[in-house]
């Protein structure tokens, strides 16, 4: 069946330095790539998204490109924030998976210093 | 502003009880889910329903049950069936995928912290 992979956390980084949150996938047909941030005590918010190959999701400084050859959707940040700190959740969703119901990826944690 | 609205925020719950957590909605979605997220674990889907009056298992429906009677609301209640439910829940909605697409994601609400005391 379908599925997401993410590595694995924690990730510390220190402010101001370049970021990138590894997520692949694997899906029938062609799904719609999505990255849902979780604030810590919050529930999760859309950060961004891609639905077709080669597209670019973009929002607060946060990249994602839809690459079906590699079947990936990395997360990159130029330089991140103590504010980035989150747990950061890579998801799928396909009409050839129940109905397109959303598929996640176990999620990463992001801890930046000052 | 239209939203997803989960409450309480907390709750707690003596052993052997039953206890309703209440999620609405006012942004017109037919579909609608609810999770389980455990410290440092992932989401895990307990249950969902696609359309008003019909709702689904999901990987960890056991010791939970829910009713769709309304459109905008989709409330889960903790059995005492459930043997460990301290938890962070989390309820979401979204349009439905046959319907609409799969280019929509899912909206959240802000979680209940569920608390076994």
């Amino acid at each position: 069946g379908d599925s997401v992979t993410q590595m694995e956390g924690p990730v510390t980084l220190s402010e101001e330095a370049f970021l990138t949150i590894n997520c692949t996938y694997t899906a029938t047909g062609y799904p719609s790539l999505f990255w849902y941030v979780q604030y810590p005590g919050e529930g999760l918010q859309l950060l961004l998204k891609a639905t077709k190959a080669d597209d670019k999701g973009s929002n607060k400084g946060f990249e994602a490109t839809y690459r079906k050859e590699t079947t990936s959707f990395h997360l990159e940040k130029g330089s991140v924030q103590v504010s980035d700190s989150a747990v950061y959740f890579c998801a799928l969703r396909s009409l050839y998976n129940q109905g397109g119901k959303l598929i996640f990826g176990q999620g990463t944690e992001l801890s930046v210093k000052p | 502003d239209g939203g997803i609205t989960q409450s309480p925020k907390y709750l707690f719950r003596k052993e052997g009880q039953n206890v309703t957590l209440s999620c609405e909605q006012n942004l017109n979605h037919d579909a609608m889910y609810w999770y389980r997220q455990d410290p440092g674990q992932g989401l895990r889907l307990i249950y969902y329903s696609q359309i008003v009056n019909d709702f689904q298992k999901g990987d960890i429906a056991e010791g939970y049950s829910v009713s769709r009677e309304k459109k905008e609301s989709f409330p889960l209640t903790v059995t005492s069936a459930q043997k460990n439910p301290t938890a962070f829940y989390l309820c979401a909605s979204s349009a439905r995928g046959q319907r609409y697409g799969i280019g929509y994601g899912y909206t959240f609400g802000s979680g209940t912290r569920l608390t076994v005391v």
